[in-house]
């Protein structure tokens, strides 16, 4: 299996729980997040993301939550499913001269559903 | 294609030795990305092309790592004299152009340096 996941943040839950993976990022300047998927052996997916002037955004079974002022990120899963267990990451972007293209990411958390 | 190819998808060398990762964008992305991925962490920033622009290489960690785009498509990440820290899942992503955040990501490249 994936190795990666052995030194993250682990979230183990059970079939049809709600889950949240949480984030914390350092730059108040960052201006848009992302979160993103990977499973085992793949490259990250795209889930949702969400600009500095929203709090809170919504997707299919998956809602981000912003706190500006804490510097804090939230991805929440209702009814999670056994094909959501992976390594979730958040991602900010940080406008630096023009370098807006650049994505920081996180460590990132393993997601566990037990069935 | 409908995604990002990269290859090899597995990749081992001798310590010393140089390497050569590719990247297939989709077709039509401008934008191309390459991150490295070291064992539990994030991904970390290598470098960005944008059509005929100069490539942003600030994220190279030594001189020995170089890539180039010929074409504006196809992408190669050439490691020279490889390094057992170099080890690592080296993925590669494109998107329509550098405003669109939300790149699409290849399956990556593991290499391993014994």
């Amino acid at each position: 299996g994936e190795s990666v996941g052995l030194h993250l943040p682990t979230l183990s839950v059970q079939e049809g729980d709600n889950s949240i993976i949480n984030c914390a990022y350092s730059n108040s300047a960052s201006d848009y997040f992302i979160w993103y998927k990977q499973e085992s052996g793949k490259g990250p997916q795209f889930i949702i993301d969400i600009r500095s002037n929203m709090d809170k955004r919504q997707g299919q079974r998956v809602t981000v939550l912003l706190n500006k002022t804490v510097k804090h990120l939230s991805l929440q899963i209702a009814a999670t499913q056994p094909g959501d267990s992976a390594v979730y990451f958040c991602a900010e972007n940080i406008d630096s001269g023009g370098s807006n293209y650049k994505l920081t990411f996180g460590k990132g958390t393993l997601l566990t559903v037990n069935p | 294609g409908a995604g990002v190819s990269q290859s090899p998808s597995n990749k081992v060398t001798e310590k010393g030795k140089d390497v050569e990762l590719r990247c297939d964008p989709i077709s039509g992305h401008t934008a191309l990305y390459w991150y490295r991925q070291s064992l539990g962490q994030g991904l970390e920033f290598l470098i960005y092309f944008q059509g005929n622009s100069a490539p942003d290489k600030s994220g190279l960690p030594s001189d020995r790592f170089s890539a180039e785009r010929t074409g504006g498509s196809v992408s190669t990440l050439t490691i020279q004299r490889t390094q057992q820290e170099d080890s690592a899942v080296y993925l590669c992503a494109s998107s329509r152009d550098k405003s669109n955040y939300g790149y699409t990501f290849g399956s990556g490249t593991r290499l391993t340096v014994v």
